[in-house]
């Protein structure tokens, strides 16, 4: 089992819905991360947070909105998406800060699918 | 930009064959190497990593990689594999300028057949 926990597992949603997809972790681990997974498709960076502040934005969308409300939990608010949204999204996190060398710790990640 | 390319998209093994999965970065600077793997409905656990030092690495389950700096690369390795390691392998490299930005390759599909 992973120790990041990310949950739901599976949201669907219309394209007009508000929805959050929750990440947490209680390893001490001060860098948080959102990727995007296509089917067939290696992960893809959205977002990376170090000690709680935004340090990573890869030209995201606006309609895709991360929140760090603290050292353990990473929130990803969905508002007004589209269908090509529709990926495995997975959330991870790795020891110190951005800068360390330290691997990345995933977990399961939520599928969601856009109608 | 960095980029990773994965040499094999789609391998297929017969059990106890023996295992290389290739592995080229572009980048001029100094990197940290990583291969994941992803089991059927599970999350990307890693196998081992190379920061600096010895270049042949040894990670879980009797995998190795070896980085060859000249070449850009960074070989998966396995003398001989199970059913159980019929996986998505994903190699990923990060500048050691920017470590948060993981870069992954295309990934590729292990099938190990009994």
């Amino acid at each position: 089992d992973t120790e990041v926990t990310q949950t739901p597992k599976h949201l669907v949603m219309g394209m007009t819905n508000k929805k959050s997809l929750k990440c947490e972790q209680h390893m001490g681990h001060r860098a948080m991360y959102w990727y995007k997974q296509k089917a067939k498709k290696p992960p893809e960076l959205m977002f990376v947070y170090s000690y709680e502040k935004l340090s990573i934005n890869e030209s995201v969308p606006s309609r895709f909105s991360p929140e760090c409300p603290n050292s353990s939990l990473l929130n990803l608010h969905l508002h007004a998406l589209q269908p090509e949204d529709s990926a495995l999204y997975l959330c991870a996190s790795s020891q110190g800060g951005q800068t360390s060398n330290q691997p990345q710790h995933f977990g399961d990640g939520t599928r969601l699918s856009i109608l | 930009a960095q980029s990773v390319s994965q040499h094999n998209h789609h391998v297929i093994l017969s059990e106890a064959a023996s295992l290389e999965l290739g592995c080229n970065y572009s980048y001029g600077g100094t990197v940290n190497l990583f291969w994941y793997v992803q089991y059927p409905g599970q999350h990307l656990q890693l196998l081992l990593k190379y920061f600096s030092g010895d270049p042949l690495v040894k990670g879980i389950k009797g995998f190795e990689a070896e980085f060859i700096k000249s070449k850009f690369s960074f070989n998966l390795r396995k003398p001989s594999v199970q059913w159980s390691d019929t996986a998505e392998y994903f190699c990923a490299v990060n500048a050691r300028s920017n470590t948060g930005k993981l870069i992954f390759g295309q990934g590729t599909t292990l099938q190990v057949k009994p």
